[in-house]
């Protein structure tokens, strides 16, 4: 059973701190691991796909780097409006169709 | 602007009723799921359909219904029979069905039952 673990559940950081979220995941063979962002009462929004070890993706102060055990979200000098959670999901081998395993996210609170 | 349109934003019923949430897409996508979420918990897929008149069962489909008769639509019934229906209920579609087809999201219905 695929299975994926976010810490930490919760992160508050000052303006400006950079700082990291992480995912790990066991996972019968990765086709693809995704990050997600979502605002409160709203849907997740996509922001990444990683394929492979090694890999990495941007986008404006957002890093996601991939291992074969876990990914980091890196957020460089962060504003309030980074505030959100932000959601790991694997896709494997296992199960039918597409069937995507979600971490239970990472509450970021960025404060002025 | 294309998106998924998820009605109505919050629902309110009485236990042992059934109630159906409305999800629509005009991103002419073939694949609409549907997903529950709870707090601490990580989404957990009810029903998925890939064509019309197609769907199959996610992890806990139990005490859920669905139908796909039209390519954009993908409505959820919460039946009398799911014993925990108090949730937030996500919509999604997906272009294709592999890694390369992210999932995009409505922005939900809250259910609550009381």
């Amino acid at each position: 059973e695929d299975q994926v673990t976010q810490s930490p559940e919760a992160l508050r950081l000052q303006e400006g701190e950079s700082s990291s979220l992480n995912c790990s995941y066991t996972v019968s063979g990765l086709r693809g691991l995704f990050w997600y962002r979502q605002d409160p009462g709203k849907g997740p929004e996509f922001l990444f796909t990683l394929y492979s070890a090694g890999e990495e993706k941007e986008k404006e102060r957002l890093k996601a780097t991939l291992t074969k055990k876990e990914s980091f979200l890196h957020i460089t000098a962060p504003k309030p409006e980074d505030s959100a959670t932000y959601l790991c999901a694997v896709l494997g081998l296992s199960g039918s169709a597409r069937q995507l395993t979600f971490g239970s996210g990472t509450q970021l609170t960025v404060l002025p | 602007d294309g998106g998924i349109t998820q009605s109505p934003k919050y629902l309110f019923r009485k236990e042992g009723q059934n109630v159906t949430l409305s999800c629509e897409q005009n991103l002419n996508h073939d694949a609409m799921y549907w997903y529950r979420q709870d707090p601490g918990q990580g989404l957990r897929l009810i029903y998925y359909s890939q064509i019309v008149n197609d769907f199959q069962k996610g992890d806990i489909a139990e005490g859920y219904s669905v139908s796909r008769e039209k390519k954009e639509s993908f409505p959820l019934t919460v039946t009398s029979a799911q014993k925990n229906p108090t949730a937030f209920y996500l919509c999604a579609s997906s272009m294709g069905y592999g890694r390369d087809s992210p999932l995009h999201f409505g922005n939900g219905t809250r259910l609550t039952v009381t």
